[in-house]
This record gives C-alpha cells, structure tokens and sequence, in this order.
C-alpha cells in the first residue's frame, strides 16, 4: 500500500484562485518535502519540513506557502494560482538522516492553471 | 547553477544493449540516490549509494565520492526499463536534496 498519498491527482486551477496540494505519509518520517517539476526537468524544491508545525523554504518558494500541521500531514498552498505554477507537484517523506535519507515519493498532483 | 549534472540527455538503444548513466556534482555531498520515473509517473528510488558499488539484479551503481561523480549501468537492457532516471544528491547539516534533470531511457525491440 502506498506510504506517501497526494491528493487531489489532477486539478485545473483558474490565476488567481486558491489551490491546496495535501501528502499524508504513514511512514512515520519526519522530514516532508514538495517538490515542483516541469516537463522535461527535473525536481525543484520549494518547501520542506522536518518537525511538525515548521516549515522551511526551499529553493523556489516564492508564490507558494507550506503548512506541516501534524507528523503525517504536509501541505502546499497557492494563494494567487499563476499560469507559471502549472507543473506536477510532488511530495515525498525520508528519515532524515544522511547515512539513510531514501526518499519515498507520492504519485504526483499535476495542476494545470488556466 | 546546476549543481547536478546528468548525461547523457536522451538514449535510444536496442532491447538487450547496455546503458550507461553519468551524474556528475558540483559540490561535496552527504549522500546520493538513482530515482527512476515511470513516464508520466512517480519516482522510485532505484539506489541509495552514497559511496562505492552497489548491485541489483542487472543495474549497478558506482559512486566515488572524492571526484563527486556517480554512474548507474544497466546491462542487457529491456523494454521495460524505458523511462527516465535521475540522480539527487544530498549536502548540507540539514541534507537538503538536489535532482538532475535526469536522462531519459528508450528501449526498442
């Protein structure tokens, strides 16, 4: 069963509305993080956690807030949507440690804003 | 700047022909992983090898620290291995991740 759940999977969005990405993870990892990726790239970070209640910014988090409410739950939230934040969103859990820091990974949200 | 580096782009090779993935880091590193994405999919991590050669079944990975480069092989390559592959480095007290852009894999029969 999946450790990392996303929801929703797909989402068109109209500029300037609001959009909430959630990541429920079960496995009990405290370090949560979204990644952002555009066709043809690779992964972006823009928000990650490592305790509950705080969060930290990644490397592009300009125009995207994060809220790490418990262990399990992280999300991502776009106040304003702009058509430049269309992309598949990615969540993903690890223990944290850098002598075992596997990433487990969540199927994806692709958002399209229109 | 990019602080990973993938190569090659793009491989197109014959079912049965071996493959051979470069990932190259700018900077020092704690740990290093090989992802691979299902097109259109998710991400599953393939190896965590932060140094020396690991092997599963007909993939190996080998990571030398000390000249910050890792490369994943893939023997007697199958359709089913089409898709793309990223690296991703760990640096930092806090082991933030770095990906690559990733190489992506087409296998013909």
């Amino acid at each position: 069963e999946a450790a990392v759940t996303q929801s929703p999977r797909s989402k068109v969005a109209v500029t300037g509305g609001k959009v909430t990405l959630s990541c429920h993870q079960t496995n009990n990892h405290d370090y949560m993080y979204w990644y952002r990726q555009d066709t043809g790239h690779g992964l972006r970070l823009i928000h990650y956690s490592y305790v509950a209640d705080s969060t930290e910014k990644g490397d592009i988090p300009d125009g995207y807030k994060a809220s790490r409410p418990s262990q399990e739950n992280f999300s991502l939230i776009l106040e304003l949507a702009s058509l430049s934040q269309t992309a598949v969103y990615f969540c993903a859990s690890s223990d944290g440690r850098p002598s075992g820091n596997t990433l487990y990974f969540g199927e994806g949200s692709r958002l399209i804003v229109v | 700047g990019q602080q990973v580096q993938q190569s090659p782009t793009s491989l197109v090779l014959q079912e049965g022909e071996n493959a051979e993935l470069q990932c190259n880091f700018s900077t020092s590193l704690n740990s290093m992983q090989w992802f691979y994405q299902r097109p259109g999919g998710s991400l599953v991590s393939v190896f965590y090898n932060p140094s020396g050669t690991k092997q599963s079944g007909r993939l190996t990975s080998t990571t030398v620290i000390k000249e910050r480069r890792s490369s994943l092989h893939i023997s007697s390559s199958q359709i089913t291995d089409s898709g793309t592959y990223l690296c991703a480095m760990g640096r930092g007290s806090n082991n933030r991740i770095f990906f690559g852009d990733g190489t992506q894999l087409v296998v013909k029969p």
